[in-house]
């Protein structure tokens, strides 16, 4: 079993809509949740981090992390073209980072 | 936020040959890493580079295939060495800034033949 499972899509929306994204893990010893967004031939670029349970929000951007569950979310409201990119979920403990296969998200005007 | 650069951003590369990757962080930072992204896949992380020490591989990954230089608090290079066609990948550098989580550069695109 991966420690970081995230489901690759691809995810096609239209634009306007929500969209959620969502890893799941197994090490309890996670202390960092992060979210990365990839454009193409693009390194992954920071969107959010948190280290607690609940929602964190930045714009149009939901980070939401369920400890007791092993559950991250990442919510894209009003979604737009220039969102489509692969989504990196990563989480941290003892300094290294831990990443899931990133989801291919596609919105389409 | 923090600049990486890295370079080359691409190359293509004949077998058994080696090619340096160079990763220039515009801040002085304690810890770098280096990645391997290959399609479909998570990041593996190759290497973690602390100025004045030797680099620290995890598994699956040694010294003579990727040796890495750390020279100063803002630089890095790592070495694909005796490269195969199993070898082409996307290789990314990061570093921790300011207590920050890792921040990236673009990545190599190394293609081997």
């Amino acid at each position: 079993q991966k420690e970081v499972e995230q489901d690759p899509g691809p995810l096609s929306v239209p634009e306007g809509a929500i969209v959620s994204l969502n890893c799941t893990y197994s090490n309890s010893a996670f202390q960092y949740f992060m979210w990365y967004r990839q454009y193409s031939r693009k390194g992954p670029e920071l969107l959010m981090y948190t280290y607690s349970s609940g929602n964190k929000e930045d714009g149009r951007f939901t980070a939401q992390v369920d400890k007791s569950s092993k559950y991250i979310s990442l919510f894209i409201r009003d979604s737009q073209p220039s969102d489509s990119a692969t989504y990196l979920c990563a989480m941290a403990t003892l300094g290294r980072l831990y990443f899931g296969r990133g989801t291919q998200l596609t919105v389409w005007p | 936020s923090a600049v990486i650069s890295q370079k080359p951003s691409r190359d293509i590369c004949q077998r058994g040959t080696s090619l340096t990757i160079q990763c220039q962080v515009d801040s002085q930072v304690t810890m770098m890493f280096w990645y391997r992204q290959q399609p479909g896949q998570s990041l593996t992380l190759i290497a973690t580079a602390n100025q004045g020490s030797e680099a620290t591989y995890e598994s699956g990954f040694v010294i003579d295939k990727f040796p890495i230089s750390r020279p100063n608090l803002t630089f890095s290079t790592l070495t694909v060495s005796n490269m195969s066609p199993e070898d082409s990948s996307i290789y990314l550098c990061s570093a921790r800034i300011d207590n920050q989580p890792q921040h990236f550069g673009d990545g190599t695109r190394l293609s081997i033949l």
